[in-house]
């Protein structure tokens, strides 16, 4: 049953702590991404990565980091610079032809 | 800036009646365009998409317009479904040289009322 999972599905985190999120895909995918998801803001991208062992920033990197050691696994760390970490996490996945495909996600408060 | 932006931010529609929402964009180099469609807790899963060398793109219920000249591109749901109340977000991205990054709109809260 292939797909992406991610987790915890909700988490707490206390002030000046680093959390880290996790996500793994059995797709077989080259590319993985990281999003965060706020009320009536839509997507915004935090990180990407398009090939193991290399990663870009996107929209709204600060405060945030991640690794891909793994074709399979992108986990992302948000960090205690991170001041407004309150928001809906998702993790999301690509092979050569454009279409993302999602995983369900992990609420961070 | 925004690249895609979205409207409306919430629609109502009666159960049976046909849901739009409107799409626009800057970048011409964008030629990937999908939806999707997102329940409450849920990731978002792709619910159709269109490349601009076509003007319409239909699926069952679910219908993707484009007009590349006016650089825009809606969604239309025809005899809507309350099963088809969810956070709609369309998206564009460029050329695939390297799984290019999507560029999300801000999403549409669509409510079908019996």
């Amino acid at each position: 049953d292939g797909g992406i999972t991610q987790s915890p599905k909700y988490l707490f985190r206390k002030e000046g702590q680093n959390v880290t999120l996790s996500c793994e895909q059995n797709l077989n995918h080259d590319a993985m991404y990281w999003y965060r998801q706020d009320p009536g803001q839509g997507l915004r991208l935090i990180y990407y990565s398009q090939i193991v062992n290399d990663f870009q920033k996107g929209d709204i990197a600060e405060g945030y980091s991640v690794s891909r050691e793994k074709k399979e696994s992108f986990p992302l760390t948000v960090t205690s610079a991170q001041k407004n970490p309150t928001a809906f996490y998702l993790c999301a996945s690509s092979d050569n032809y454009n279409e993302q495909f999602f995983g369900p996600g992990t609420r961070l408060t | 800036q925004q690249q895609v932006k979205q409207s409306p931010q919430s629609l109502i529609v009666q159960k049976g009646g046909i849901s739009i929402i409107n799409c626009a964009y800057e970048n011409t180099a964008f030629d990937y365009f999908p939806w999707y469609q997102q329940f409450p807790g849920k990731g978002p899963a792709l619910l159709i998409a269109i490349r601009p060398d076509v003007s319409e793109k239909k699926e069952g219920r679910f219908t993707i317009s484009f007009n590349k000249s006016a650089k825009q591109f809606s969604l239309h749901i025809m005899d809507s479904q309350p099963g088809d109340s969810a956070t709609y977000f369309c998206a564009a991205s460029k050329p695939n040289f390297g799984n290019e990054k999507l560029t999300f709109g801000t999403g549409t809260r669509l409510t079908i009322i019996p």
